[in-house]
């Protein structure tokens, strides 16, 4: 059995700041972590994977995360916000095959300001 | 290249009535995903096709909910009976690889 436990509902920053997003995961088998995006009345955009290899990710818009198995996490950073970020983000985790679905977590809302 | 697409983009009904939902995945992905998102929460899993048939229906929340995707490419969520409860942003997302899934925009169903 998987689950994802995404810690905080919301984070707030400021434009140019540090962004750390939260996500641990309990997986039975080596997982496959995700982190999606997604916009106002949009679909959700894939930011970045991990599936086997590197543990730290670089995915699009500055975004990374690192995979720690001694930690099950795989927090999500950028080091500067920009107030186009402000959105909501979803992390994810599916077994080490393909075909498998996507167990998500609650999402957190990141807020920018200026 | 077109993205997957969803059609309704919204859809009214009344409590009791029979929805069916599309999506048109993106050309050539084999697997075929359904989601629902209530508000304030992350998608949840509802079925899983790869071609035409069902490889995991695990997720449908109970006998009214089916899915069907006869030529292995669209697919349609059918509720029957619909509830109140069933009120959310219905999701689809496609793959050919497999460990990337591609999303569309969702359906939002509104049950009154």
């Amino acid at each position: 059995a998987q689950s994802v436990t995404q810690l905080g509902s919301h984070v707030s920053v400021s434009e140019g700041a540090l962004v750390l997003l939260r996500c641990n995961y309990s997986s039975s088998v080596p997982p496959y972590l995700f982190w999606y995006v997604q916009y106002p009345n949009q679909g959700l955009q894939l930011l970045l994977k991990y599936t086997t290899g590197a543990t730290l990710v670089k995915g699009i818009n500055g975004f990374e995360a690192e995979f720690k198995k001694s930690e099950t996490s795989f927090h999500l950073t950028k080091p500067s916000a920009h107030m186009s970020d402000a959105a909501e983000y979803f992390c994810a985790v599916s077994a080490n095959q393909a075909g498998t679905a996507l167990i998500f977590g609650k999402g957190t809302t990141l807020s920018v300001s200026s | 290249g077109a993205g997957v697409s969803q059609t309704p983009s919204n859809k009214v009904t009344e409590k009791g009535k029979y929805v069916e939902l599309r999506c048109d995945p993106i050309s050539g992905h084999t697997a075929l995903y359904w989601y629902r998102q209530s508000l304030g929460q992350g998608p949840e899993f509802l079925i899983y096709f790869q071609g035409t048939g069902a490889a995991d229906d695990s997720g449908l929340p109970n006998d009214r909910f089916f899915a069907v995707r006869p030529e292995g490419s669209v697919s349609t969520l059918k509720i029957q009976r619909t509830e109140r409860g069933d009120s959310a942003v219905y999701l689809c997302a496609s793959s050919a690889t497999g460990n990337e899934q591609f999303f569309g925009p969702g359906t939002r169903l509104t049950v009154l």
